[in-house]
């Protein structure tokens, strides 16, 4: 069974860019979430999506966004880039709503020069 | 705010030798924890996750330990192996709503 999938792996911008990041939830997950994990930080929640629908978000502004599919995949879409905003971006899926287990992708690596 | 904090950012131990990775927390009303392990370059693995109604649980070479009195979670890992380098992070699920709350992980280093 294939895991969760993000992509790009890597990406560079420069500041007042905007980013786009992808991620593919293990088959039969409806729930989304993303976290950003800066260098030298834990992991700050960001987004979750379940059934489509934007659920809850973390303490940002709102120039993160992002939206899911009817596949359960899921865009983070984050504009008016910041050199803070460099990061590893973590997606993660679970089978239900709210549910414990949370497994993670490999995380997309944003720089902003 | 409450959060999940843990006491070293680095443990370095012998190899084969037991370690112990600690980790606190602050929402008393929390009822679920998870450990995950996160090698360099990649996301967060699970490891083991425990409910606040048990005080241990036990993996295939990991333990964890849970003190609710003074909100405490360890991960006990036996006979640790090179492949076991990596950083460490203990989570509080709340209900799904918030995501996971991270600490900001332990760096444990395996020495030969």
């Amino acid at each position: 069974e294939a895991g969760v999938t993000q992509s790009p792996t890597h990406l560079i911008k420069t500041r007042g860019q905007q980013a786009t990041l992808r991620c593919s939830p293990i088959s039969g997950h409806t729930s989304v979430y993303w976290y950003q994990q800066a260098l030298g930080l834990g992991l700050q929640f960001l987004l979750w999506y379940d059934e489509g629908e934007e659920r809850n978000r973390g303490n940002f502004p709102p120039r993160f966004s992002g939206r899911q599919f009817p596949n359960y995949s899921s865009e983070l879409n984050v504009n008016a880039l910041e050199l803070e905003d460099s990061a590893l971006y973590l997606c993660a899926s679970t089978l239900l709503a709210g549910g414990n287990e949370q497994f993670f992708g490999p995380g997309t690596r944003l720089t902003v020069l | 705010g409450e959060s999940v904090g843990l006491h070293l950012p680095t443990l370095s131990v012998q190899e084969g030798d037991n370690s112990i990775i600690n980790c606190a927390y602050s929402n008393s009303a929390s009822d679920y924890f998870i450990w995950y392990k996160q090698e360099s370059g990649k996301g967060p693995q699970f490891i083991i996750d425990i409910r606040s109604n048990m005080d241990k649980r036990q993996g295939q070479r990991v333990t964890v330990l849970l003190n609710k009195t003074v909100k405490h979670l360890s991960l006990q890992i036996a006979a640790t192996q090179p492949g076991d380098s990596a950083v460490y992070f203990c989570a509080e699920n709340r209900g799904g709503a918030d995501g996971l709350t991270f600490g900001k992980g332990t760096h444990l280093i395996i020495q030969p």
